[in-house]
């Protein structure tokens, strides 16, 4: 089955400073690759994902970067500010056997000093 | 938070006990999942389904059982609690539609903190 291991698991920047969390995959067939945000004793909440037709997609201070023949992706948050002090989560997603089997990575939390 | 809640927010319990958790949600979305969360594991899916009674197994359903009899509710029942079921459980939905299958976002509840003694 897919694998999706997730690197650093603790990440500490100094605020306005950028991070950079990287995940990788095992199965080709994993087509969509979304990131999750978890505050502190809050739900996983979608922040930005990528479609594997895609390389690169960004959304404000949040850019995700695709590279399917290495399998591997990765989060970028540039102008880091105290508020996204949190767990991120990435995710690999695949169509098996007609619903979307989502594999998520264990997790970086991440910590922002101001 | 799409309309999703999750029913106790919090649990303790003994080892060998029945707990039943519940998920409600009001937004019609066709497919619902189970997720247990442990540090250094990340989110694991439990079960999931895909329609009312239409349900199946995920990566670690040992000693879980899932039920849906309406839409809006997916139940999940530990038959004999053990202290290994100690974690933080999610249920979360997806809307299904023509994007589903491509991949799309799963809206997730607000958890339940179960604890097994």
């Amino acid at each position: 089955g897919e694998n999706v291991e997730q690197h650093p698991s603790t990440l500490s920047v100094q605020e306005g400073d950028s991070a950079v969390i990287k995940c990788t995959y095992s199965d080709s067939a994993s087509n969509y690759f979304p990131w999750y945000k978890q505050e502190l004793g809050k739900r996983p909440q979608l922040i930005i994902d990528i479609r594997s037709n895609v390389g690169e997609k960004k959304d404000q201070r949040i850019a995700v970067t695709l590279n399917k023949t290495a399998k591997h992706f990765s989060l970028h948050i540039t102008e880091t500010q105290p508020e996204d002090s949190a767990v991120y989560f990435c995710a690999a997603s695949k169509e098996s056997g007609g619903y979307q089997k989502v594999t998520f990575g264990t997790g970086t939390k991440l910590q922002v000093i101001p | 938070d799409a309309g999703i809640t999750q029913s106790p927010r919090h649990k303790v319990t003994e080892t060998g006990t029945p707990v039943t958790l519940r998920c409600h949600q009001t937004e019609n979305h066709r497919y619902m999942y189970w997720y247990r969360q442990d540090p250094g594991h990340g989110l694991r899916l439990i079960h999931y389904s895909y329609g009312v009674k239409d349900t199946d197994k995920g990566e670690v359903s040992d000693g879980y059982s899932v039920s849906r009899s309406k839409t809006e509710d997916f139940l999940l029942t530990l038959e004999s609690a053990t202290s290994s079921q100690t974690s933080v459980y999610f249920c979360a939905t997806n809307t299904g539609g023509r994007e589903y299958l491509d991949g799309n976002e799963q809206f997730f509840g607000p958890g339940t903190r179960l604890t097994v003694l």
